[in-house]
Formats: C-alpha cells, structure tokens, sequence
C-alpha cells in the first residue's frame, strides 16, 4: 500500500459527460501528479499540483482540468467526454522538494460508452 | 527531446536472473527509476539512482546506468512467478521551480516467469 488513495475505483459514464476524480496524497507530500495510461499512448504525464499551485503541465487536453485543496488531496475533472478518454488515471504524490520517487495511487479505471 | 524506450517482452525461468533494459535520450535526467504494475494494480516504486551512479543494489535488485550510453538495466536475481508484472523505466529531471519533477515512462517490459 503507497498510502495513495483514488476514487472511484471504477467509473463507466457516457460520451459527453463530466466526471470528477479523486485523489489524496500521502500523509506529508505535498506534490500531487497526474497520469493517464492507455495503451495506445502508454503512461503520459498530465499535470502536477505543489501546495495549491499548479507546477507543471504535461499532455492535458483543455476538457480536463486538476485542482489541489487546501487539505492536499486533488481533483481531476474530465468533461465532454469521449471515447478516447476511457484509460486508467493514476495519481501519485511525493514529498515535493525531495527527488525520492513518486507514489502510486491504485488508479481510475474511466470508461466512456 | 525525451524518449524512454524498453523491450516489450522477457521471459525467464524461475530460479534464473532477468535483465530489463531501458534507454533513454535526455541527457539532463537526474533521476531513473523501476517502477513495477501487476495486473490491474498501480505503479510500485521499485528502485532508483542518482544519474551520478553507476549502480545500486537492493537486495535482488541491482540497478546499472551507463550514463555515457543512457543505458540502463534492472536485474532482478533468483526470479520468482511473483516477479511476474509490467516492468517500467522512467527518468526525471528537478523542475526549474525546485520541486520534484514529472516523469516519463518507457514503454514497460512484460516479464514473464515459468516454471
């Protein structure tokens, strides 16, 4: 167990559709990342929060946008949703200023139908 | 630009050692980590190196770089079928704001254990 936590688990919406992710870091981190895993594409980077504020921005379409509350814990919203959105969404977090990895949450399962 | 690249495949016997390779183009990475996925789980940090390594161990684990060739490999001794996974590579670089950085994943390596 990384200490990560995502909801849902699963989550199977329709196209055109807006769903919200969830994910809370380990006790203390205070960088939360995004990932979208696909098999076509792999695991690509979307965008990562530090204490609030956003630090980086990868491959993240303009539907999508991420957010970090003032308790840590991130939001990822998708909407408009389509097909090719359906992929696993992973959260990971790590200390911030330290290099020592980033821990994995068990991930979003989205399917859009 | 950054490309991480691995082999798709590996399969090896119980018992014997497995090497998983991994290149990589970006030469101002800092750190190269092992990730490892089981099926339908996320990403577990495995083991990482400083780019001014050349090689940690772990327990079974020994990480080798050649920076000179942006090769890195991952050996895992005395396989086991619960090494069985989707072996990832990926390498970082420290932001220029001073925070940890995004990484980017290679491709995985499917390894494949038998009895």
């Amino acid at each position: 167990d990384s200490g990560v936590t995502q909801t849902p688990k699963h989550l199977i919406t329709a196209t055109g559709q807006r769903v919200t992710l969830r994910c809370s870091p380990r006790s203390g981190d205070l960088s939360v990342y995004w990932y979208q895993q696909s098999l076509d594409q792999g695991l690509q980077f979307l965008i990562q929060y530090y204490n609030g504020e956003e630090r980086a921005k990868g491959n993240i379409l303009e539907r999508f946008s991420a957010q970090q509350f003032p308790d840590l814990h991130s939001e990822l919203n998708l909407s408009s949703l389509e097909l090719g959105d359906s992929a696993l969404y992973f959260c990971a977090s790590s200390a911030g200023t330290r290099e020592n990895g980033q821990f994995f949450g068990p991930g979003t399962r989205l399917t859009v139908l | 630009g950054e490309d991480v690249e691995q082999s798709l495949f590996l399969s090896v016997r119980e018992g014997d050692s497995s090497v998983i390779n991994c290149t990589y183009t970006d030469s101002s990475s800092t750190y190269l980590y092992w990730y490892k996925q089981e099926p339908g789980a996320g990403l577990q940090l495995l083991t990482y190196i400083f780019s001014n390594m050349d090689m940690k161990q772990d327990q079974r684990l020994t990480v080798l770089l050649n920076k000179k060739d942006k090769h890195l490999s991952l050996r895992i001794a005395d396989t086991q079928t619960g090494d069985s996974a989707i072996y990832f590579c990926a390498e970082s670089m420290r932001g220029n704001t001073g925070t940890a950085s995004k990484l980017t994943f290679g491709t995985g390596t499917r390894l494949q254990v038998t009895l």
